[in-house]
């Protein structure tokens, strides 16, 4: 079963709204998750490192004001996109690193559309 | 910048032909190298990884990758494709120093052919 999970798995809001999409780690406690963002038929683009209790460092690039990340737990790491606009729909993937193996498991991920 | 390169955007076989993946990458002298794959809507499946030892590498359903240091590559293989392994392959590394980041390649959608 799934080591890592995401939710919801898809998220329909109106523009100017804010989202939040959480990423758990079930199996294991991770001091560090990442979260990805994928267009339509593209890569994934890192977009930030979620350290538990501390700041989140964001790629470059990536607007630390719309895209708000809280690692407050070390099984819980949530990202809010803040006032979304249709720009901001897409599909968002979380990954934590099981200290144990080192292994980074992947979320299940989000699509968020947004009107 | 360390980086990953996966040249093929698309490639199409068909069923029970051999498949090859191609994914360089840049600097590093041994970089931690992975393959995963992706259904359609879904999240990443870890194919396999290399981290040093054997550079032929064997994963989950039935494919295997070689690491060629010589070539700066990691290509991702299977003697005979099924139909089910229609999906997005993406090469990664992970990137060394802080917290051990992982990048990817544009990916290869496979589509197969009955």
């Amino acid at each position: 079963g799934a080591v890592v999970s995401q939710h919801p798995s898809w998220v329909i809001c109106k523009s100017g709204t804010s989202v939040k999409i959480e990423c758990r780690s079930l199996d294991f406690q991770a001091t560090t998750m990442f979260w990805y963002r994928q267009f339509p038929k593209q890569s994934l683009m890192l977009m930030a490192t979620s350290n538990e209790g501390s700041k989140a460092t964001y790629e470059q690039g990536v607007e630390k004001d719309k895209f708000l990340i809280n690692h407050a737990s070390l099984t819980l790491s949530t990202l809010t996109v803040t006032s979304a606009h249709p720009e901001d729909s897409s599909f968002y993937i979380c990954s934590a690193r099981d200290p144990g193996s080192g292994e980074l498991f992947f979320g299940e991920g989000s699509r968020l559309t947004v009107l | 910048a360390q980086s990953v390169t996966q040249p093929d955007i698309h490639i199409t076989v068909s069923e029970g032909a051999s498949l090859e993946l191609r994914c360089n990458y840049s600097y590093g002298a041994t970089p931690y190298l992975f393959w995963y794959v992706q259904s359609p809507g879904q999240g990443l499946q870890l194919l396999l990884k290399y981290f040093s030892g054997d550079t032929l590498v064997q994963g989950i359903k039935g494919f295997e990758a070689e690491f060629k240091r010589s070539q700066s590559s990691f290509n991702l293989r299977k003697p005979s494709v099924h139909w089910s392994d229609a999906a997005e392959y993406f090469c990664g590394r992970e990137i060394s120093g802080g917290y051990n980041k992982l990048i990817f390649g544009a990916g290869t959608r496979l589509a197969v052919h009955p």
